[in-house]
Formats: C-alpha cells, sequence, structure tokens
C-alpha cells in the first residue's frame, strides 16, 4: 500500500476560489514535501515542512502537518489558471529507514478562467 | 543556468532491445535518482546514487541497470528483461540523499512495441 495517499484525486474549481489537497502516510516521517507538475513535464518542488513544524507558508501555498493523524494539507489560496497541475505529496523517511523520498499518486486540479 | 537535462524526450524502441536514457545535471548535486512515472499514479523509484561509483536499487530496480561514472551523470539503461517498459522516466537530483528537495529533469517518454 502507498506511504503517501492523496485526497481528492481530482479537484475542478473556479479561478478565485481557493484548492484544498490533503494527503496521509503511514509511517514516521523526516519531512514532507509538495511537488507540483506540469502535463507532460518534471516535478518543481513546492514546499517542504519538517516533522516538527505544524504549519508553513510561501506565497499564496499554505501547507499544514499533523503528525499524530499523519496528514498533510495544501491550501492554494485565490487560484489562478495558471495553477492547473497535478500535486503531489512526497514523505521523507529517516535515514535509518533507508532516507527515502515517497511519493503519493497525486491529486489533479483544474482551475477554471 | 543550472538544471537537470533528460535526453531524449521522445523515444520509441521495438520490444528485446536496450535503451538507454540519459541524465545530466550541473547543480554539483551529489545524489541523483531515476523514478518511473505511470498514467494516474504517483512516481516509483527505480534507482538511486548517493554518490560517484555507488548505486542502490529502489523499489522497482528489476529490468533497469544504472551507473553512477562522473557526479553530472546517471543514466539508466531499460533492458529487454523489463516486462513493462513503456512508462515516463524522470531523473531527478539533490544536495544530499535523505530528505533534500529534488530537482527533477523534463522526463523522457519511452514507449516500447
Amino acid at each position: 500500500s502507498q506511504q503517501g495517499e492523496e485526497d481528492p484525486q481530482a479537484l475542478s474549481i473556479q479561478e478565485g476560489e481557493n484548492a484544498t489537497m490533503n494527503c496521509s502516510y503511514k509511517t514516521s516521517i523526516n519531512n514532507l514535501q509538495w511537488y507540483r507538475q506540469n502535463s507532460g513535464r518534471g516535478l518543481v518542488h513546492l514546499i517542504l515542512i519538517r516533522s516538527n513544524e505544524r504549519e508553513k507558508h510561501s506565497g499564496r501555498l499554505r501547507v499544514t502537518l499533523d503528525t499524530s493523524k499523519k496528514s498533510s494539507s495544501l491550501l492554494i489560496t485565490a487560484s489562478r489558471a495558471a495553477d492547473t497541475a497535478s500535486y503531489f505529496c512526497a514523505t521523507a523517511l529517516f535515514y535509518n529507514q533507508g532516507g527515502k523520498l515517497i511519493f503519493g499518486q497525486g491529486t489533479e486540479l483544474s482551475v477554471k478562467p | 543556468d543550472g538544471g537537470i537535462t533528460q535526453s531524449p524526450k521522445y523515444l520509441f524502441r521495438k520490444e528485446g532491445q536496450n535503451v538507454t536514457l540519459s541524465c545530466e545535471q550541473n547543480l554539483n548535486h551529489d545524489a541523483m535518482y531515476w523514478y518511473r512515472q505511470d498514467p494516474g499514479q504517483g512516481l516509483r523509484l527505480i534507482y538511486y546514487s548517493q554518490i560517484v561509483n555507488d548505486f542502490q536499487k529502489g523499489d522497482i530496480a528489476e529490468g533497469y541497470s544504472v551507473s553512477r561514472e562522473k557526479k553530472e551523470s546517471f543514466p539508466l539503461t531499460v533492458t529487454s528483461a523489463q516486462k513493462n517498459p513503456t512508462a515516463f522516466y524522470l531523473c531527478a537530483s539533490s544536495i544530499e540523499q535523505g530528505g533534500s528537495p529534488l530537482h527533477f529533469g523534463n522526463g523522457t517518454r519511452l514507449t516500447v512495441t
């Protein structure tokens, strides 16, 4: 089963609305990262939140992390058509667990102008 | 500009042929990775390398091989033993292995018929 599972799988909103994507995971993590992927392109790193942090902001992005529930959310405020992409969470395991980054299956976001 | 270059963008091969995907980075990163992405799925780790002349198997290494003779280069060979080689292949690098953000290339789409 996946370490990171995202919800919803697809999300369609109007420009100007907020978009919220959720990520759940199973094991203890070192940090959790969010990435964006435009169609047919590589992933771009958006934000990293460490296991001892609860909330982090970057521009219109807000990430929360609840280690007791093993879940994270990514909020994009005042969305734009250019935000249309797939968004992936990735959990970083501790070094003694292999230090690997495990990706979820992604949320496909569509922002309609 | 620093970055990761993957070539070619599209690759077509006949079943039974080995094929090598190129990945070059000029970010001076120690760690490099190969991921496979299938439609509607997240990324799965094929191989990773923490340092020159050293590499480890990821979660789906069967049917693949890599080399790391130079810091800048981490080519991936898809062998004829790989049962379902048609996929989107992504190369990435990070400053160090173990939870650092990844920088991705723009991928190679391999089609085997």
